[in-house]
């Protein structure tokens, strides 16, 4: 089933937001293959992060990630207004298929 | 740069099928694994199939396997999804996607499936 996101989170510009990813033995916690998306309003989705803690070329250092046991994280550092998105995590699985989350919208206030 | 363009959605039965593209360029199509991932209107992503650059290992959700098949080309860098017994549940964008079950690092645009009578 899908990894369990918050729905909505938000924060004041320069702040810092933790979006959490909680999955099972199964998947986040059995791999260090979590990667986050970020997605805007009618575009495609963006990677973020990988395998946990990594950035793809181009993406803010104020991104980033951690995991521990069945929960993944993804931390953004000094909100800024374009970082208003909505953020999915995925997870590789036991059953060597792909799990998301239900996504969590970001608002920045 | 790296390009990912799919086409094949339109309106269709349910019931009926549906053959999804995806044309890719800027990379060396033939070395890498690819996904299809989809989102139904107003909802989150889905994984839907993935295929190893050789073609011969393919994976499928649950909810698609035995009706739908992903396929490739690395002659014509193109990468396939053939959709079977659609449902109205099969409704949404498809993305193809450049990457394996650990993550996708680029996406297309994505194409609009949907499923009505």
């Amino acid at each position: 089933s899908a990894l369990t996101q918050p729905a909505s989170v938000s924060g004041s510009p320069g702040q810092s937001i933790i979006l959490s990813c909680t999955g099972t033995d199964s998947d986040v916690g059995a791999y260090n293959f979590v990667s986050w998306y970020q997605q805007h309003p009618g575009k495609a989705p963006k990677l973020m992060l990988y395998d946990v803690r990594f950035r793809p070329s181009g993406v803010s250092h104020r991104f980033s990630g951690s995991k521990s046991g069945n929960t993944a994280s993804l931390t953004v550092s000094g909100l800024q207004a374009d970082d208003e998105a909505d953020y999915f995590c995925s997870s590789y699985t036991n059953s060597s298929l792909v799990v998301f989350g239900g996504g969590t919208r970001l608002t920045v206030l | 740069e790296v390009l990912l363009v799919e086409s094949g959605g339109h309106l269709v039965q349910p019931g009926g099928s549906l053959r999804l593209s995806c044309a890719a360029s800027g990379f060396m199509f033939g070395n890498y694994w690819m996904t299809w991932v989809r989102q139904a209107p107003g909802k989150g992503l889905e994984w839907v199939a993935n295929i190893h650059q050789r073609g011969n290992e393919r994976y499928y959700s649950e909810s698609v396997r035995g009706r739908f098949t992903v396929s490739r080309d690395n002659a014509k860098n193109s990468l396939f999804l053939q959709m079977n017994s659609l449902r109205a549940e099969d409704t949404g964008v498809y993305y193809c996607s450049r990457g394996s079950q650990r993550f996708s690092d680029y996406w297309g645009q994505g194409t609009l499936v949907s499923v009505s009578s």
